[in-house]
């Protein structure tokens, strides 16, 4: 099982400063199968990116991923009062054992 | 628009039986795989499986195989997943959530219910 490794666990930043998520695999994730969720507190999971730096549907361009390998980056360019929020990533380069990281807190400083 | 809607909370006891719903709209039910993801209060989220409810053909995560059974009825457009004997560590929110991707079971969720949330105490 590939082990997901998120840092830092909080991000302290202002509106309007960039953010900087790192997700780092246990083992190279095949294709760049990594997912970006955003979570707000009582709502469900919302996917931001795939394929590692691909913006889903109605996602800001703000937001953008890159990475390959065993190291990832979620990069948000201005922090939206609406932004702030837990991140998780996701690989899904294994098949059938798709695993999530433990999470980055993006809090208000 | 594509939905998902899941069943309210439930409470329930140690060693009593539950399931759950996700109902889904907007699409053709049938034709797309479904999953189910649990999230312990307070911490990250854990894929559990997924069902296409076309042929019920079900796929576990290794980590959940025999924890709970997942089961779907495409004649109502809904995926069930359900405990037999419920244990107290089985208390979390679990959303289901509608599996995407380019590659088979290679996939991430594009489509999440709201969740149920499951609380079992004595």
């Amino acid at each position: 099982e590939i082990v997901l490794t998120q840092s830092p666990g909080t991000l302290s930043l202002s509106p309007g400063e960039r953010a900087t998520l790192s997700c780092r695999a246990s083992q190279s994730v095949s294709r760049s199968y990594l997912a970006w969720y955003q979570q707000k507190p009582g709502r469900a999971p919302r996917l931001l990116i795939y394929a590692a730096s691909s913006r889903a549907t109605g996602i800001p361009d703000r937001f953008s991923g890159s990475g390959s390998g065993t190291d990832f980056t979620l990069t948000i360019s201005r922090l939206e009062p609406e932004d702030f929020a837990v991140y998780y990533c996701q690989q899904y380069g294994s098949s059938l054992t798709w695993t999530f990281g433990q999470g980055t807190k993006v809090e208000v400083k | 628009e594509v939905q998902l809607v899941q069943s309210g909370a439930e409470v329930k006891k140690p060693g009593e039986s539950l399931k759950i719903s996700c109902k889904g709209s907007g699409y053709s039910f049938a034709t797309y795989w479904i999953g189910w993801v649990r999230q312990v209060p307070g911490k990250g989220l854990e894929w559990m499986g997924i069902i296409y409810p076309g042929d019920s053909d079900t796929r576990y995560s290794p980590s959940f195989q025999g924890q709970a059974t997942i089961s779907a009825d495409k004649s109502i457009s809904t995926a069930y997943l359900q405990w037999s004997s419920l244990k107290a560590s089985d208390s979390a929110m679990y959303y289901c959530a509608r599996p995407n991707g380019d590659s088979l079971f290679h996939w991430y969720f594009d489509v999440w219910g709201r969740g149920t949330l499951v609380t079992v105490s004595s």
